[in-house]
């Protein structure tokens, strides 16, 4: 099945340590990949989007992702977390048919930042 | 900026009753979606719509109307609530197929008591 995983539910970090939030997609063709944040309270906002070039994508507010095909993987990295980055990260890939194109989601990962 | 807005933000339904959704968009989008979300699950598609006067199920549908009389505005219907259908609910428009993009509403939050 065409699906995205996001195996951490919850990540705590530390204010200015370097962040990893990992994604498994399965999609049978080239994917399009997206990493969404959603702050408190909030909708969806996107932070970065992948189609096919070059693997490592740039964001906003200095996140990247590295697409990898060999290990389905599109994993969200920033070098110097910052208290407000304290969201809930949502990892999705497009679903393309002949007629029309959808997300399908990841479960989302908590990230928690302290002192 | 895309804009695309919800109401009501937060509402409490009984068990049996109709509860409808709205939302309006200005981006001008052929595509508008209705999405719930539930911890552990992420977002799931209840329903879509192409443009004005079209709605499609999603991968959640049961339980669930929609309607799109306009351009601007989709609303999601629940004719009958029950208290499984308590959830955080997200209407977003957008294009995925040129400019790879969904804009995203605040998000409704629904009790089915």
């Amino acid at each position: 099945a065409q699906s995205v995983t996001q195996p951490d539910a919850r990540v705590t970090v530390s204010e200015g340590a370097s962040l990893q939030l990992r994604c498994k997609y399965s999609y049978f063709g080239t994917p399009y990949l997206f990493w969404y944040v959603q702050y408190p309270r909030q909708g969806l906002q996107l932070l970065l989007k992948y189609y096919p070039g070059d693997p490592v994508v740039q964001g906003v507010n200095g996140f990247e992702a590295e697409f990898s095909k060999s290990n389905s993987s599109f994993h969200l990295r920033k070098a110097s977390v910052h208290w407000s980055d304290w969201a809930v990260y949502f990892c999705a890939v497009r679903i393309a048919s002949s007629s029309f194109s959808k997300l399908v989601f990841g479960q989302g990962t908590s990230l928690s930042v302290v002192p | 900026e895309a804009a695309v807005t919800q109401s009501p933000r937060n509402k409490v339904a009984v068990t049996g009753g109709k509860v409808t959704l709205s939302c309006n968009q200005t981006n001008n989008h052929n595509n508008m979606y209705w999405y719930r979300q539930d911890t552990g699950h992420g977002l799931r598609l209840i329903h879509y719509s192409y443009g004005a006067g079209s709605t499609e199920k999603g991968d959640i549908p049961d339980g669930y109307k929609a309607s799109r009389p306009s351009q601007e505005n989709f609303s999601l219907i629940l004719e009958l609530a029950t208290p499984s259908q308590t959830s955080v609910y997200f209407c977003a428009s957008g294009d995925l197929d040129i400019s790879y993009e969904q804009y995203f509403g605040p998000g409704t939050r629904l009790t089915v008591l």
